[in-house]
């Protein structure tokens, strides 16, 4: 199995514009996250999908973070407008169940300029 | 506020000897934990976990220790090696969500 996958690896972007992070999960895997990296909050979940459904939002930090999961194999995180703030590392993460350990992509490195 | 706590950002030990990196937590409910390991430019990887049920498991040189009364939890690693330099990130569970702490950055010397 390839593991979890994510494009881009890396996105530089201007301020105000749309950004799209892409995630495919592993296969079988019915539980998907996306967490965001900085140096002051660490690794904090943004939302969480069981069954292409999403469970928690709680996470994201403002109506300008959206995140889909149109089928089982496909997810994305859209930030619109981007802002410098929004600089950080966004994993994907999938899991096949509750209470065992969640397989991470290698992350998308976003930086606004 | 963070729930799960690494209080080290960093830790140096020789190569043969033994690396210990420590762990708190403060939300009891937390009934699942686990050690993550992370190179530069990649992913975390899963490492070990333990059950809340257990105080201890083991996995070849690496053990992960749970004191539940105390709220704290260590992974120890023996003999530590060069190639176990990275950042280790200890997570807390209940129910789906992985709490995640700031994460150690361990060099392991020659």
């Amino acid at each position: 199995d390839a593991g979890v996958i994510q494009s881009p690896r890396h996105e530089v972007t201007e301020m105000g514009q749309e950004v799209t992070l892409r995630c495919k999960p592993i296969s079988g895997h019915n539980s998907l996250f996306w967490y965001r990296q900085t140096m002051m909050r660490g690794l904090e979940l943004l939302i969480y999908f069981n069954n292409n459904v999403p469970i928690d939002d709680s996470g994201m930090p403002e109506d300008r973070f959206s995140a889909k999961m149109p089928n089982a194999s496909f997810s994305t995180l859209k930030i619109q407008p981007s802002e410098p703030r929004d600089s950080a590392v966004y994993f994907c993460a999938s899991s096949g169940q509750t209470y065992t350990e969640a397989f991470f992509g290698q992350g998308t490195r976003l930086t606004v300029v | 506020d963070q729930q799960v706590k690494q209080n080290s950002p960093s830790l140096s030990v020789q190569e043969g000897r033994i690396s210990i990196l420590n762990c708190d937590y403060t939300n009891s409910m937390f009934d699942y934990f686990l050690w993550y390991k992370k190179y530069p430019a990649e992913g975390p990887t899963f490492l070990i976990s333990i059950s809340s049920i257990k105080d201890k498991n083991e996995d070849g040189r690496f053990t992960v220790f749970l004191n539940k009364s105390a709220k704290h939890l260590s992974l120890h690693i023996v003999p530590s090696q060069p190639g176990d330099s990275a950042v280790y990130f200890c997570a807390a569970q209940s129910g789906y969500a992985l709490n995640f702490g700031k994460g150690t950055s361990l060099l392991v010397t020659p």
